[in-house]
Protein backbone atom coordinates (compact mmCIF):
# COMPACT_ATOMS: atom_id res chain seq x y z
CA UNK A 1 0.00 0.00 0.00
CA UNK A 2 1.02 3.50 -0.77
CA UNK A 3 1.57 5.63 2.01
CA UNK A 4 1.62 9.68 1.77
CA UNK A 5 2.91 11.95 3.99
CA UNK A 6 1.93 15.76 3.71
CA UNK A 7 4.14 18.31 4.88
CA UNK A 8 3.99 21.03 7.09
CA UNK A 9 1.35 19.49 9.56
CA UNK A 10 0.73 23.16 9.84
CA UNK A 11 1.13 26.43 7.48
CA UNK A 12 1.08 29.38 8.96
CA UNK A 13 0.69 32.57 6.04
CA UNK A 14 -1.12 35.72 5.78
CA UNK A 15 -3.66 36.82 3.17
CA UNK A 16 -2.07 37.35 0.09
CA UNK A 17 1.27 35.45 0.23
CA UNK A 18 2.25 31.80 -1.81
CA UNK A 19 1.57 28.64 -0.42
CA UNK A 20 3.16 25.62 -1.24
CA UNK A 21 2.04 22.40 0.35
CA UNK A 22 3.83 19.03 -0.23
CA UNK A 23 3.05 15.29 -0.38
CA UNK A 24 5.65 12.48 -0.61
CA UNK A 25 4.15 8.99 -1.84
CA UNK A 26 6.22 6.00 -0.11
CA UNK A 27 6.92 4.48 -3.89
CA UNK A 28 6.78 6.07 -6.90
CA UNK A 29 3.27 6.80 -8.24
CA UNK A 30 2.20 7.58 -11.80
CA UNK A 31 1.24 11.03 -11.99
CA UNK A 32 -1.50 10.74 -13.48
CA UNK A 33 -2.94 9.62 -10.45
CA UNK A 34 -2.29 12.26 -7.76
CA UNK A 35 -5.24 14.70 -6.66
CA UNK A 36 -5.23 16.82 -4.05
CA UNK A 37 -8.71 17.84 -2.19
CA UNK A 38 -9.84 20.90 0.49
CA UNK A 39 -11.92 20.76 3.17
CA UNK A 40 -13.65 23.32 5.08
CA UNK A 41 -14.93 22.92 8.48
CA UNK A 42 -17.95 20.57 8.80
CA UNK A 43 -17.88 20.50 5.24
CA UNK A 44 -17.07 17.27 2.54
CA UNK A 45 -13.97 17.68 0.81
CA UNK A 46 -14.14 19.41 -2.56
CA UNK A 47 -11.49 18.25 -5.20
CA UNK A 48 -9.16 21.03 -6.31
CA UNK A 49 -6.67 18.74 -8.69
CA UNK A 50 -6.57 15.60 -10.65
CA UNK A 51 -3.97 13.84 -12.45
CA UNK A 52 -1.09 16.12 -10.58
CA UNK A 53 -1.70 19.18 -12.15
CA UNK A 54 -5.43 19.33 -13.77
CA UNK A 55 -7.86 21.59 -12.09
CA UNK A 56 -11.27 20.57 -11.71
CA UNK A 57 -14.57 22.08 -12.87
CA UNK A 58 -14.99 26.28 -11.28
CA UNK A 59 -11.70 26.02 -9.46
CA UNK A 60 -9.57 29.24 -9.75
CA UNK A 61 -6.34 29.32 -11.55
CA UNK A 62 -4.54 30.30 -8.33
CA UNK A 63 -4.14 26.77 -7.40
CA UNK A 64 -1.99 24.88 -9.07
CA UNK A 65 -0.27 21.12 -8.81
CA UNK A 66 2.82 19.56 -9.87
CA UNK A 67 5.12 16.93 -8.96
CA UNK A 68 6.40 13.50 -10.35
CA UNK A 69 7.40 10.30 -9.13
CA UNK A 70 7.59 10.63 -5.50
CA UNK A 71 7.18 14.13 -4.51
CA UNK A 72 4.16 16.68 -5.52
CA UNK A 73 3.14 19.89 -4.69
CA UNK A 74 0.02 22.13 -4.27
CA UNK A 75 0.98 25.67 -5.06
CA UNK A 76 -1.73 28.52 -4.01
CA UNK A 77 -0.51 31.53 -5.96
CA UNK A 78 -2.17 34.29 -3.77
CA UNK A 79 -3.98 33.14 -0.38
CA UNK A 80 -7.39 34.30 0.00
CA UNK A 81 -9.45 34.27 2.89
CA UNK A 82 -11.24 31.34 2.12
CA UNK A 83 -8.74 29.40 1.23
CA UNK A 84 -7.74 29.04 5.23
CA UNK A 85 -8.41 25.06 5.56
CA UNK A 86 -7.49 21.91 5.07
CA UNK A 87 -5.71 20.10 2.31
CA UNK A 88 -5.27 16.47 1.07
CA UNK A 89 -3.52 14.77 -1.44
CA UNK A 90 -4.80 11.55 -2.78
CA UNK A 91 -3.42 8.49 -4.42
CA UNK A 92 -5.76 6.92 -6.75
CA UNK A 93 -4.70 4.17 -8.63
CA UNK A 94 -5.83 0.77 -8.39
CA UNK A 95 -6.16 1.41 -4.45
CA UNK A 96 -6.83 4.46 -3.19
CA UNK A 97 -5.07 6.48 0.16
CA UNK A 98 -4.99 9.85 1.20
CA UNK A 99 -2.33 11.68 3.13
CA UNK A 100 -2.43 13.22 6.62
CA UNK A 101 -3.59 16.60 5.85
CA UNK A 102 -2.08 20.13 6.29
CA UNK A 103 -3.80 22.91 7.85
CA UNK A 104 -2.80 26.13 6.28
CA UNK A 105 -4.32 28.50 9.06
CA UNK A 106 -3.69 32.77 8.86
CA UNK A 107 -0.47 33.99 10.71
CA UNK B 1 -27.64 19.22 -10.51
CA UNK B 2 -25.82 16.57 -8.97
CA UNK B 3 -27.22 15.76 -5.65
CA UNK B 4 -25.27 13.69 -3.08
CA UNK B 5 -27.62 13.16 0.41
CA UNK B 6 -26.65 10.94 3.08
CA UNK B 7 -28.81 9.13 6.00
CA UNK B 8 -28.97 6.61 8.79
CA UNK B 9 -26.40 7.70 10.71
CA UNK B 10 -27.18 7.09 14.74
CA UNK B 11 -25.26 6.29 17.71
CA UNK B 12 -25.19 2.48 18.32
CA UNK B 13 -23.84 0.29 20.77
CA UNK B 14 -20.46 -1.95 20.15
CA UNK B 15 -21.59 -5.29 18.11
CA UNK B 16 -24.51 -3.66 16.74
CA UNK B 17 -25.36 -3.01 13.01
CA UNK B 18 -26.48 -0.03 11.10
CA UNK B 19 -27.66 0.77 7.46
CA UNK B 20 -26.23 3.74 5.93
CA UNK B 21 -28.00 5.17 2.97
CA UNK B 22 -27.07 7.58 0.09
CA UNK B 23 -29.94 8.83 -2.56
CA UNK B 24 -28.57 10.73 -5.40
CA UNK B 25 -29.81 12.63 -7.89
CA UNK B 26 -28.89 14.80 -11.04
CA UNK B 27 -26.87 12.50 -13.06
CA UNK B 28 -26.68 8.84 -14.29
CA UNK B 29 -26.31 6.85 -11.38
CA UNK B 30 -25.44 3.37 -13.18
CA UNK B 31 -22.88 5.30 -15.19
CA UNK B 32 -20.06 6.29 -11.99
CA UNK B 33 -18.51 4.07 -9.64
CA UNK B 34 -19.48 5.14 -6.07
CA UNK B 35 -17.87 5.13 -2.61
CA UNK B 36 -18.12 5.66 0.74
CA UNK B 37 -15.28 7.42 2.87
CA UNK B 38 -15.42 8.19 6.42
CA UNK B 39 -13.41 10.84 8.80
CA UNK B 40 -12.96 10.09 12.16
CA UNK B 41 -13.42 13.19 14.86
CA UNK B 42 -10.43 15.60 14.29
CA UNK B 43 -8.92 13.14 11.45
CA UNK B 44 -8.35 12.19 8.04
CA UNK B 45 -9.87 10.55 5.23
CA UNK B 46 -10.05 6.93 5.40
CA UNK B 47 -11.75 5.24 1.79
CA UNK B 48 -14.01 2.72 3.07
CA UNK B 49 -15.94 0.76 0.30
CA UNK B 50 -16.24 0.65 -3.21
CA UNK B 51 -18.99 -0.36 -5.76
CA UNK B 52 -18.52 -0.59 -9.85
CA UNK B 53 -21.07 1.23 -11.88
CA UNK B 54 -22.12 -1.63 -12.91
CA UNK B 55 -23.44 -2.75 -9.33
CA UNK B 56 -21.17 -6.07 -9.82
CA UNK B 57 -18.20 -5.59 -8.21
CA UNK B 58 -17.31 -3.96 -4.60
CA UNK B 59 -14.16 -3.70 -2.82
CA UNK B 60 -13.84 -2.75 0.88
CA UNK B 61 -11.03 -1.77 3.31
CA UNK B 62 -9.52 -4.54 4.93
CA UNK B 63 -10.51 -2.41 8.39
CA UNK B 64 -14.51 -3.14 7.03
CA UNK B 65 -14.02 -6.14 4.92
CA UNK B 66 -16.17 -9.31 6.10
CA UNK B 67 -18.22 -6.55 8.89
CA UNK B 68 -19.25 -3.79 5.78
CA UNK B 69 -21.43 -4.59 2.52
CA UNK B 70 -22.07 -2.31 -0.44
CA UNK B 71 -24.99 -2.65 -2.50
CA UNK B 72 -27.47 -0.23 -4.64
CA UNK B 73 -31.11 -0.03 -5.34
CA UNK B 74 -31.62 1.29 -8.73
CA UNK B 75 -35.67 2.06 -7.86
CA UNK B 76 -34.37 4.54 -5.26
CA UNK B 77 -31.46 5.73 -7.18
CA UNK B 78 -29.64 5.17 -3.54
CA UNK B 79 -26.21 3.46 -2.59
CA UNK B 80 -26.20 1.49 0.64
CA UNK B 81 -23.53 0.39 3.12
CA UNK B 82 -24.97 -2.08 5.97
CA UNK B 83 -22.36 -2.16 8.78
CA UNK B 84 -22.43 -4.91 10.93
CA UNK B 85 -20.28 -5.70 14.03
CA UNK B 86 -19.24 -2.69 14.63
CA UNK B 87 -16.54 -1.22 16.61
CA UNK B 88 -15.76 1.84 18.44
CA UNK B 89 -12.99 2.75 16.08
CA UNK B 90 -15.45 3.02 13.18
CA UNK B 91 -17.40 6.03 15.01
CA UNK B 92 -17.11 8.64 12.30
CA UNK B 93 -18.21 10.98 9.71
CA UNK B 94 -19.32 8.51 6.28
CA UNK B 95 -19.14 10.30 3.80
CA UNK B 96 -20.50 9.33 0.31
CA UNK B 97 -18.87 9.98 -3.02
CA UNK B 98 -18.93 10.03 -6.81
CA UNK B 99 -16.27 8.77 -9.35
CA UNK B 100 -15.39 10.79 -11.68
CA UNK B 101 -15.85 10.16 -15.30
CA UNK B 102 -14.01 11.91 -17.98
CA UNK B 103 -14.07 11.89 -21.94
CA UNK B 104 -12.24 8.71 -22.09
CA UNK B 105 -12.59 6.55 -18.70
CA UNK B 106 -14.58 6.57 -15.59
CA UNK B 107 -12.73 6.17 -12.00
CA UNK B 108 -13.52 4.25 -9.10
CA UNK B 109 -11.22 6.38 -6.57
CA UNK B 110 -11.08 10.01 -7.38
CA UNK B 111 -14.21 11.65 -6.57
CA UNK B 112 -15.50 14.55 -8.00
CA UNK B 113 -19.03 15.24 -5.81
CA UNK B 114 -19.48 14.51 -2.21
CA UNK B 115 -22.64 14.41 -0.39
CA UNK B 116 -22.58 16.14 3.52
CA UNK B 117 -22.12 13.41 5.14
CA UNK B 118 -23.50 11.19 8.40
CA UNK B 119 -22.34 10.34 11.73
CA UNK B 120 -21.99 7.22 13.22
CA UNK B 121 -21.20 6.41 16.48
CA UNK B 122 -20.13 3.32 18.36
CA UNK B 123 -20.52 3.65 22.11
CA UNK B 124 -21.71 1.61 24.80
Amino acid sequence: EIVLTQSPGTLSLLPGERASLFCRASQSVDSANLAWYQQKPGQAPKLLIYDTSTRATGIPDRFSGSGSGTDFTLTVSRLEPEDFVIYYCQHYGSSVTFGGGTMVEIK
Amino acid sequence: EVQILESGGDLVQPGGSLRLSCEVSGFTFTRHAMSWVRQAPGKGLQWVSSLSSSGISAYYADSVKGRFTVSRDLSENTLILQMNSLRADDTAMYFCARGLCRSDSCLWFLYDHWGRGTQVTVSS
